[in-house]
């Protein structure tokens, strides 16, 4: 089956820093590429996603990059406030199979 | 309000115990999937299911078991519990399709004793 490694488990950068999330996955056949966040006492939340078929995604601070050859993807961060301290989780999944695999999460810490 | 429920928020039982945890939701999505989250292990898979009467195991399913008679309703059983059954335990829904948003429960955690 699939597996997803995370790196690193935690992350501490101070606010305005940038920060970056690498994950790293087994299965060849994984196309799509989400991540999650989340907040104390909450459930995971989807902040955005990246498919296969693309290699680079945007949304305001965020961005994720996708190496399929390398099979790795990472979370980048820019401009970090501390309403982002939370635990991020990246996951991949293929079209062939219903679940998603998770990897075992980063702590970010913002200090301001 | 529309969303995810999960019932109850906190448990505590000793070993041995039958324990149900409840979840509801209430999009009509055709799959709902139950994870458990430990300090160290991330989040990890424990069954899933793609609509109603129709189940699957996950990465962890042992010590467990579910049902889904309803589209809307997928509890998750544990028999017998075990101390290594304490975690926080999510349950979430996806609208179809193999791929696409999960939409989680804001968490259930159990602790036996």
């Amino acid at each position: 089956g699939e597996n997803v490694e995370q790196h690193p488990s935690t992350l501490s950068v101070q606010e305005g820093d940038s920060a970056v999330i690498k994950c790293t996955y087994s299965d060849s056949a994984s196309n799509y590429f989400p991540w999650y966040k989340q907040e104390l006492g909450k459930g995971p939340q989807l902040i955005i996603d990246i498919r296969s078929n693309v290699g680079e995604k945007k949304d305001q601070r965020i961005a994720v990059t996708l190496n399929k050859t390398a099979k790795h993807f990472s979370l980048h961060i820019t401009e970090t406030q501390p309403e982002d301290s939370a635990v991020y989780f990246c996951a991949a999944s293929s079209s062939g199979y219903s679940t998603l695999t998770f990897g075992k999460g980063t702590m970010l810490l913002v200090s301001p | 309000d529309a969303g995810i429920t999960q019932s109850p928020r906190y448990k505590i039982t000793e070993t041995g115990r039958q324990v149900t945890l409840m979840c509801h939701q209430t999009w009509s999505h055709s799959y709902m999937f139950w994870y458990r989250q430990d300090l160290g292990h991330g989040l990890r898979l424990i069954y899933y299911s793609a609509a109603a009467d129709i189940t699957d195991k996950g990465e962890v399913p042992d010590g467990y078991v579910v049902s889904r008679s309803k589209t809307e309703n997928f509890p998750l059983t544990l028999e017998s519990a075990t101390r290594s059954q304490t975690s926080v335990y999510f349950c979430a829904s996806r609208e179809g399709g193999s791929t696409g948003e999960l939409f989680f429960g804001e968490g259930s955690r159990l602790t036996v004793l």
